[in-house]
């Protein structure tokens, strides 16, 4: 059983560009998290979604960010006209059951804004 | 705000010692408390976690203590060994919330 899949593992982008993470949660799970780690510091809930629907989006820039978990295929993160401040790991998390507690995360996308 | 605070920032211990990490609480709401283990260029693996009806829970070299007045947690690695230098990130979080609230990390680096 495949874990949580992120791509890509390293994503680079000039100011201004648009960056798309993906993220594949664990068979069977459908709530997904994102979560951002800015170096040296922990992670930060961004957004909560399950299949079609965003729950919580809290944590996420009101500007550039967005994200989706379509009926089919991955979850995407998506962040529009890329700042330097948006460099940082991008984390996505899955579970089975309605509770981030339970949550296994994947490898990461480390986003770095030229 | 952080709504759990961890420390130290970081820490080296020899081979063989213990290594401790301490983190605290605010959010009376919380009643999971789990640690994740984080190597470089990797995601972070939950190590081990507790709730609050228990004061400890060892699992193998790592052991978990709470204390639930104090609004503490901490992590203890016993006989540290090098394949166990890694950042360490506590967590909180409420059977009711999906959202967990991070430390910011321990590095730990065990010499040989």
């Amino acid at each position: 059983n495949a874990g949580v899949m992120q791509n890509p593992r390293h994503l680079v982008r000039r100011r201004g560009q648009e960056a798309r993470l993906r993220c594949s949660p664990m068979k069977g799970h459908s709530h997904v998290y994102w979560y951002r780690q800015l170096p040296e510091e922990g992670l930060k809930f961004m957004v909560y979604l399950q299949k079609e629907n965003i729950i919580d989006e809290s944590g996420m820039p009101k500007e550039r960010f967005s994200a989706e978990f379509p009926k089919e295929g991955p979850s995407i993160l998506r962040i529009q006209q890329v700042v330097r401040g948006d460099s940082a790991a991008y984390f996505c998390a899955s579970s089975l059951e309605y509770s981030g507690t339970e949550a296994f995360f994947g490898q990461g996308t480390r986003l770095t804004v030229v | 705000q952080q709504q759990v605070k961890q420390s130290p920032q970081s820490l080296i211990v020899q081979k063989g010692g213990i290594s401790i990490i301490n983190c605290a609480y605010e959010n009376t709401a919380f009643d999971y408390f789990p640690w994740y283990q984080q190597f470089p260029g990797k995601g972070p693996a939950l190590l081990i976690a507790i709730r609050p009806d228990v004061s400890e829970k060892k699992e193998g070299r790592f052991t978990i203590s709470f204390n639930k007045s104090a609004k503490q947690f901490s992590l203890h690695i016993m006989d540290s060994q090098p394949g166990d230098s890694a950042t360490y990130f506590c967590a909180a979080g409420g059977s009711n919330d999906y959202k967990l609230s991070f430390g910011a990390g321990t590095t730990v680096t065990v010499r040989a």
